[in-house]
């Protein structure tokens, strides 16, 4: 089966802790991306990865890390440098020009 | 930089009846478009997109989409609304790019409400 998973699904984080979020895909897509969705100000990137090993910043990157060791994996650490990390973290990947999405992650600062 | 209007947050139609969702964009050089629908408290499933060819695409779930390049939009249509159709909608454009990555700006959201 198919697809790109994300987990958690939620993730509770006190201030001041970095967390990791887990992106897996399946697919054989080349590249993988990271977004943040806040209500009313729809998806904005984070950071996107076009081949393994490679990775470049989005219009969001402060207080965020990635790392793209393989191809199906691409985890986003999410630090204490970010301010208002409270959000809905989406994963994709691409092919042909289309990007399919995971379910997300949906953080928490406490 | 490209850019994307969603120019109304919410939409309302009867159950039967026809709905239109807009979306107008900016971008330089000839423009990738695309449709995607949210269900709460979970992740864009794609609908459509438009790259080249005919000005009226055809997607999942008897969406279609109709391109138009002199008013720069693209708006989602679709006959015959159903309860189900209730979601959160997204366009997103990106530039024509040889790249691997496509890097797609999007919309702020429209919510479709539709009631029996």
């Amino acid at each position: 089966d198919g697809g790109i998973t994300q987990s958690p699904k939620y993730l509770f984080r006190k201030e001041g802790q970095n967390v990791t979020l887990s992106c897996e895909q399946n697919l054989n897509h080349d590249a993988m991306y990271w977004y943040r969705q806040d209500p009313g100000q729809g998806l904005r990137l984070i950071y996107y990865s076009q081949i393994v090993n490679d990775f470049q910043k989005g219009d969001i990157a402060e207080g965020y890390s990635v790392s793209r060791e393989k191809k199906e994996s691409f985890p986003l650490t999410v630090t204490s440098a970010q301010k208002n990390p409270t959000a809905f973290y989406l994963c994709a990947s691409s092919i042909m020009d289309t990007q399919y999405f995971g379910p997300g992650t949906r953080l928490t600062v406490l | 930089a490209q850019s994307v209007a969603q120019p109304e947050d919410q939409v309302n139609v009867a159950e039967g009846n026809p709905l239109t969702v807009k979306c107008t964009y900016s971008v330089s050089g000839n423009p990738y478009l695309f449709w995607y629908v949210q269900y709460p408290n979970r992740g864009l499933q794609f609908l459509l997109k438009y790259i080249t060819g005919d000005n009226l695409v055809k997607g999942s779930y008897g969406f279609e989409a109709e391109f138009n390049k002199s008013q720069t939009s693209f708006h989602l249509k679709k006959p015959s609304a159903l309860v189900s159709d209730s979601a959160l909608y997204f366009c997103a454009v990106r530039p024509f790019s040889t790249g691997t990555a496509s890097k797609l700006t999007f919309g702020t959201g429209t919510r479709l409400q539709v009631t029996l």
